[in-house]
C-alpha cells in the first residue's frame, strides 16, 4: 500500500514565523502534490513537483514555497506565516500525470493554526 | 481547462436509503474522473475512477457511478447507506494525454441519519 505521511497532524504558528511542512511518500512516485483546503472551496492546488528538484506553481502559490531534493520528500514553507493562511494541508503523490496514473494518494493533512 | 462542479455541498438521508451525489463536469477533450470520500479529520482516498470502458464504475464500499459523456456528468450512487458512509465526498476530473493537472470539485457532504 501507498503510504504518504505529514510531519504534524496539527500545528498552531504566530504570524510571521517561518512554517515547515513535511511530506514523505514510500512507492517511489514521481509526482507529489500540495493543496489547501478549505470550507466550501474543496481542494486548492499550491504547488506540485514532477522530479526532483523541478516544482511548478498551482492556482495559489502565493505566500508558499516548496523544496524537493529528494524523491520520496516534499516540503511546504510558508516564509512567513499570515492568519489568512489557516488551513487544512493536504500533501498527496501520483506514479504519473495520465490515466491511471494520475491517481492521488493522499496523506492525513495538517491542521495549521495561525494566530 | 476543465472544471468541476458538485452543486450539492450538504447531502441528508436517513441510513438505509439510497443516495446520488451529483458532479458534472466541462472538458471539451477526452478526460479520466474519479470520486474521493474524506472521513472526519482524515486525507483523501479513492472511492472509484473511470479511465475508459464500460461507463458503469464500482467501487469500494458498495458506491457505484456512472460516466454520462453526453450529459458531461459522473454521478455517485449508493443503493442502502450506512452511518459509516457519512463523509465528505470528492469528484475530480484530469484530461487524457500527456501532463495534466487534477481538477477537484468542492465537496458534497454526505450526512448519514439514523
Amino acid at each position: 500500500d501507498v503510504k504518504v505521511t505529514q510531519s504534524s497532524r496539527y500545528l498552531v504558528k504566530r504570524t510571521g514565523e517561518k512554517v515547515f511542512l513535511e511530506c514523505v511518500q514510500d512507492m517511489d512516485h514521481e509526482n507529489m502534490f500540495w493543496y489547501r483546503q478549505d470550507p466550501g472551496l474543496g481542494l486548492r492546488l499550491i504547488y506540485f513537483s514532477y522530479d526532483v528538484k523541478m516544482k511548478e506553481k498551482g492556482d495559489i502559490p502565493e505566500g508558499y514555497s516548496v523544496s524537493r531534493e529528494k524523491k520520496e520528500r516534499f516540503s511546504l514553507i510558508l516564509e512567513s506565516a499570515s492568519t489568512n493562511q489557516t488551513s487544512m494541508y493536504l500533501c498527496a503523490s501520483s506514479r504519473g500525470t495520465s490515466g491511471r496514473a494520475a491517481e492521488q494518494y493522499f496523506g492525513p493533512g495538517t491542521r495549521l493554526t495561525v494566530t | 481547462a476543465q472544471s468541476v462542479t458538485q452543486l450539492d455541498s450538504q447531502v441528508p438521508v436517513f441510513e438505509e436509503a439510497p443516495v446520488e451525489l451529483r458532479c458534472n463536469y466541462s472538458s471539451s477533450v477526452s478526460v479520466y474522473l474519479f470520486w474521493y470520500v474524506q472521513y472526519p479529520n482524515q486525507g483523501l482516498q479513492l472511492l472509484l475512477k473511470y479511465l475508459s470502458g464500460s461507463t458503469l464504475v464500482k467501487g469500494i464500499n458498495g458506491f457505484e457511478a456512472e460516466f454520462n459523456k453526453s450529459q458531461t456528468s459522473f454521478h455517485l450512487r449508493k443503493p442502502s447507506v450506512h452511518i459509516s458512509d457519512t463523509a465528505e465526498y470528492f469528484c475530480a476530473v484530469t484530461l487524457s494525454g500527456g501532463y495534466q493537472k487534477v481538477t477537484f470539485g468542492t465537496g458534497t457532504k454526505l450526512q448519514v441519519i439514523p
